[in-house]
């Protein structure tokens, strides 16, 4: 069956420090995928979308790496902040839905 | 102006009664999403609208139906409610499908006692 994982755990960092969250999937062949950001008590905001045929892609602070080969999808966000602090969501584009793993909550300290 | 408005935010009610959640965008997105988000945080998608017609329904109990009056509204109906069915409801709202972006709302808290 389909799965999409992403680190439970929270991910802990320095301010100014990169942080880096991992998306993995099976069974899955997605055209797209997506990164989104979900602040407690709110609906998700989106960040970043890449297809497969993009190896990477980058928005400000914001880096996505997508491997095919691998399965797996890397997030970064470099020069962190506390206003950083939030659980990022990974999302794969099936047929006629996204599919979204459980979210790493990332905290960074000041 | 909020582009994905869901009314209630926070409802709670008791098991066996039958509630509502309104959902509006204003982006002109030909297509409209219920999400339902557990306690563990997993978002999972319950129904899906292109125009008003229904695209997916996805492994949902019949008490959950599903109405779009026309392609800005999507609500959501709860027959016979159980204490399962507490979550976050979110709804959201793309142009381009699973090829863009999706615009949430801030999503519903239901609490079944």
């Amino acid at each position: 069956s389909q799965k999409i994982e992403q680190n439970s755990e929270a991910l802990n960092i320095q301010e100014g420090k990169t942080a880096t969250l991992t998306c993995n999937y099976t069974n899955y062949s997605p055209a797209y995928l997506q990164w989104y950001r979900q602040d407690p008590g709110r609906g998700p905001v989106f960040l970043l979308l890449i297809r497969e045929n993009e190896k990477e892609k980058r928005k400000e602070r914001l880096k996505v790496t997508f491997d095919t080969t691998l399965k797996q999808s890397l997030f970064h966000i470099t020069a962190s902040q506390p206003a950083d602090s939030a659980t990022y969501l990974c999302a794969l584009a099936g047929r006629r839905a996204l599919t979204f793993g459980s979210g790493t909550r990332l905290q960074v300290q000041p | 102006d909020t582009a994905v408005s869901q009314t209630p935010k926070y409802l709670v009610t008791q098991m066996g009664n039958d509630k509502s959640i309104k959902c509006e965008q204003n982006l002109g997105h030909d297509t409209m999403y219920w999400y339902k988000q557990d306690s563990k945080k997993f978002l999972k998608i319950m129904f899906s609208y292109n125009n008003k017609e229904l695209i997916i329904n996805e492994t949902v109990p019949n008490r959950f139906s599903p109405k779009s009056p026309d392609k800005a509204h999507l609500n959501l109906h709860i027959n016979s409610l159980e204490l399962g069915d507490s979550a976050v409801y979110f709804c959201a709202s793309s142009q381009d499908g699973v090829a863009g972006e999706l615009f949430f709302g801030e999503g519903s808290r239901l609490t079944v006692l």
